[in-house]
C-alpha cells in the first residue's frame, strides 16, 4: 500500500525567495512519483513526475523535484517565487495496481 | 488536444436529494478516475474504470454512490440520496496509461462544486 505525507499545510514566502514544498511517500513498490498544482475552481494540472532514471527532475514553470530513496521524500522546490506560484500543491504516489494516491496539499501563499 | 470536460460547474441540493455528474475524458484514454475532494483535503479516488471495467472501487460508498461508463467513454457519477458530508468537489480525470504506461500522469476536468443544504 502506498500513502503520501505533505509536511506544512500552508507555507508562506515573499516574492523572489525560495519555494519548498516537503513530501514523504511510503510504497512497497518502486513508486512513481507526482507533483500537482491546483489552481482556485480548477482541476489539478501536472507540475512535474518522477519515474526512473534521473533523481532530479525538471517541471514547468521553473519547479523542480529530487528523488531521495534513502529518505523517502520528494520535496519541491523554485530557486525564486513569483506571486503566479500562489496556489494549493500536490505531491501524489502511484504504485502497483494504476491507483493514484494523494497527499493532504501544501497551500503557498506569495506576499509581495 | 480537448481536456477533460465536467458539467455541470456547480450543483446546490438539498440532503436526501439526488444529483448526477457527467465526464468525458480525453479522447483515447482508457482509464477514467471519479475524486471526492473536501475542502481541505486531497482527493481521494472514488472510483477507476479502464475501458468500461471497474479497476478500484473500493472507497466508493455503495450505498448511496454509484458510477458507470457506458462503451468505454464519458461517464456518470450519482449521488442517492444525497448526505450534508457529500458536500465536495468531484474530479473527474482521465489517462493514457496501460499496462505498459504505469507513469502516465491524470489529466484532470475542473471540477463539479456539490454543495448538500
Amino acid at each position: 500500500a502506498q500513502s503520501v505525507t505533505q509536511l506544512g499545510s500552508h507555507v508562506s514566502v515573499s516574492e523572489g525567495a525560495l519555494v519548498l514544498l516537503r513530501c514523504n511517500y511510503s510504497s512497497s513498490v518502486p513508486p512513481y512519483l507526482f507533483w500537482y498544482v491546483q489552481y482556485p475552481n480548477q482541476g489539478l494540472q501536472l507540475l512535474l513526475k518522477y519515474t526512473t532514471g534521473a533523481t532530479l527532475v525538471k517541471g514547468i514553470n521553473g519547479f523542480e523535484a529530487e528523488f531521495k530513496k534513502s529518505e523517502t521524500s520528494f520535496h519541491l522546490t523554485k530557486p525564486s517565487a513569483h506571486m503566479s506560484d500562489a496556489a494549493e500543491y500536490f505531491c501524489a504516489v502511484k504504485g502497483g495496481g494504476f491507483k493514484t494516491i494523494f497527499g493532504a496539499g501544501t497551500r503557498l501563499f506569495v506576499k509581495a | 488536444e480537448a481536456g477533460v470536460a465536467q458539467s455541470p460547474r456547480y450543483k446546490i441540493i438539498e440532503k436526501r436529494q439526488s444529483v448526477a455528474f457527467w465526464c468525458n475524458p480525453i479522447s483515447g484514454h482508457a482509464t477514467l478516475y471519479w475524486y471526492q475532494q473536501i475542502l481541505g483535503q486531497g482527493p481521494k479516488l472514488l472510483i477507476q474504470f479502464q475501458n468500461n471495467g471497474v479497476v478500484d472501487d473500493s472507497q466508493l460508498p455503495k450505498d448511496r454512490f454509484s458510477a458507470e461508463r457506458l462503451k468505454g467513454v464519458d461517464s456518470t457519477l450519482k449521488i442517492q440520496p444525497a448526505k450534508l458530508e457529500d458536500s465536495a468537489v468531484y474530479l473527474c480525470a482521465s489517462s493514457a496509461h496501460s499496462t505498459g504506461a504505469q507513469n502516465s500522469p491524470l489529466h484532470f476536468g475542473n471540477g463539479t462544486r456539490l454543495t448538500v443544504t
